[in-house]
């Protein structure tokens, strides 16, 4: 069964800091991959997404992706993290065809 | 146009009574979702409709949750004879099959 992992449940930086937020997944076949913000009281929207082609995606908001297939992995990482991106990020994958599978998330505070 | 509408945004219900959420997805996505959010917790899959295959039901927690799906409209999830523990913002999510998801605004319910 697809499995996500997102390492760090918390994560606290001061602005003007980068930001990389990892995600594994657990799937050896071709796969479908997402990162999903929910900004507080709001719902989540898609941040940015990996079909195929350049493994490096960029996102709205000076976000970014790197797919690695070799690490089942899917890395987000932004290089100057603002007080507007305090929010909750998910990480999630499907295989072509199946469920969307979520990671437990990822809350990010940035102090200003 | 019109996202993924859900209804009632809020319930409040006593622990045993049977509750009855709805997802208007948007016209013409495939695949629609049901996921769990609850407090301090990431999302958690319940079921996933896709077309007209059989529903992927695998994330159901008991037998007193189910739903239904009328062909690639409406859904309804039904939880019976409820508990404390089933108190979450309820999420229903749309899409075309391998596309990112559509997510509604939730229903938060809460079983006193």
């Amino acid at each position: 069964a697809q499995s996500v992992s997102q390492h760090n449940h918390h994560v606290i930086l001061s602005e003007a800091a980068s930001l990389e937020l990892g995600c594994n997944y657990s799937y050896g076949g071709t796969v479908n991959l997402f990162w999903y913000v929910q900004y507080p009281g709001q719902h989540l929207q898609l941040l940015l997404k990996y079909f195929s082609g350049d493994p490096l995606v960029k996102g709205i908001k000076g976000f970014e992706a790197e797919f690695i297939k070799s690490k089942f992995s899917f890395n987000l990482r932004k290089p100057s993290v603002q007080w507007s991106d305090t929010a909750e990020y998910f990480c999630a994958v499907n295989a072509k065809g199946n469920k969307l599978v979520f990671g437990a998330g990822t809350i990010l505070r940035v102090k200003s | 146009g019109a996202g993924v509408s859900q209804s009632p945004s809020n319930k409040v219900t006593e622990k045993g009574k049977d509750v009855e959420l709805r997802c208007d997805p948007i016209s013409g996505h495939t695949a629609l979702y049901w996921y769990r959010q609850r407090l301090g917790q990431g999302l958690e899959f319940l079921i996933y409709f896709q077309g007209n295959s059989a529903p992927d039901k695998s994330g159901l927690p008991s037998d007193r949750f189910s739903a239904e799906r009328t062909g690639e409209s409406v859904s309804t999830l039904t939880i019976q004879r409820t508990q404390q523990e089933d108190s979450a913002v309820y999420l229903c999510a749309s899409s075309l099959m391998g596309s990112p998801l559509h997510f509604g605004n939730g229903t938060r319910l809460t079983v006193t």
